[in-house]
């Protein structure tokens, strides 16, 4: 199938960081993305991997890519309030992106 | 990163009217840009690929003759919601791709259809 899975909730304290996990299907997938979403707002690319890739880091963002598990983790050190969102993985289909169901992520002070 | 802009962002109308979103690259040119509709609490969901100068390609089960896609320019793609009934209400997205490894989203257009 296409299924992309995350798990759908994950709950942090402010300071903590947040890991939050993905798998996707298509081992031929050659960027997988993280988005962010805000309520009622667009997606935001937060980062991107090239499937050669088994790490790539940005600021407080790591991604890890493990392509033989087909298993992408976001994690968010030093996590604040601000960013407590939906963020979704996806991967690429083609020149289009599947999107799996989005893990809420809240933040606690 | 680049700029995707969606207009309206909200929009209500009245069920058996016709709506029409635009989606517009603000700062690089797209041959290709892409709709998506997300229900409430889901994920997104991929319903046509608009191509500049040619004709959209639309996913399985979305109804081509209900959602007419224009590519019109390199920066501009609408969607227009024919005949719009309660169930298409929901919060349509597009995208466009400025290179072959970024795809950035615009802020969204929420359809209720009363």
């Amino acid at each position: 199938g296409e299924d992309v899975e995350q798990s759908l909730f994950l709950s942090v304290r402010e300071g903590d960081s947040s890991v939050i996990n993905c798998t996707y299907t298509d081992s031929s997938s050659t960027y997988l993305y993280w988005y962010k979403q805000e309520p009622g707002a667009g997606l935001q690319l937060l980062t991107y991997i090239f499937s050669n890739m088994d790490m790539k880091q940005d600021q407080r963002l790591t991604v890890l890519l493990n392509k033989k598990d087909k298993h992408l983790s976001l994690r968010i050190a030093d996590t604040q309030t601000g960013d407590s969102a939906i963020y979704f993985c996806a991967e690429t289909l083609g020149t289009a992106l599947i999107f799996g169901k989005g893990t809420t992520l809240s933040v606690s002070s | 990163g680049a700029v995707v802009s969606q207009h309206p962002s909200w929009v209500i109308c009245k069920s058996g009217t016709s709506v029409k979103i635009e989606c517009r690259s603000l700062d690089f040119q797209a041959t290709t840009m892409f709709w998506y509709r997300q229900f409430p609490k889901q994920s997104l969901m991929l319903m046509a690929t608009s191509n500049e100068g040619s004709k959209a390609t639309y996913e399985q089960g979305v109804e081509k003759d209900k959602f007419l896609i224009n590519h019109a320019s390199l920066t501009l793609s609408t969607l227009t919601v024919t005949s719009a009934h309660p169930e298409d209400s929901s919060f349509y997205i597009c995208s466009a791709r400025p290179s072959r490894n970024e795809q950035f989203f615009g802020p969204g257009t929420r359809l209720t259809v009363l």
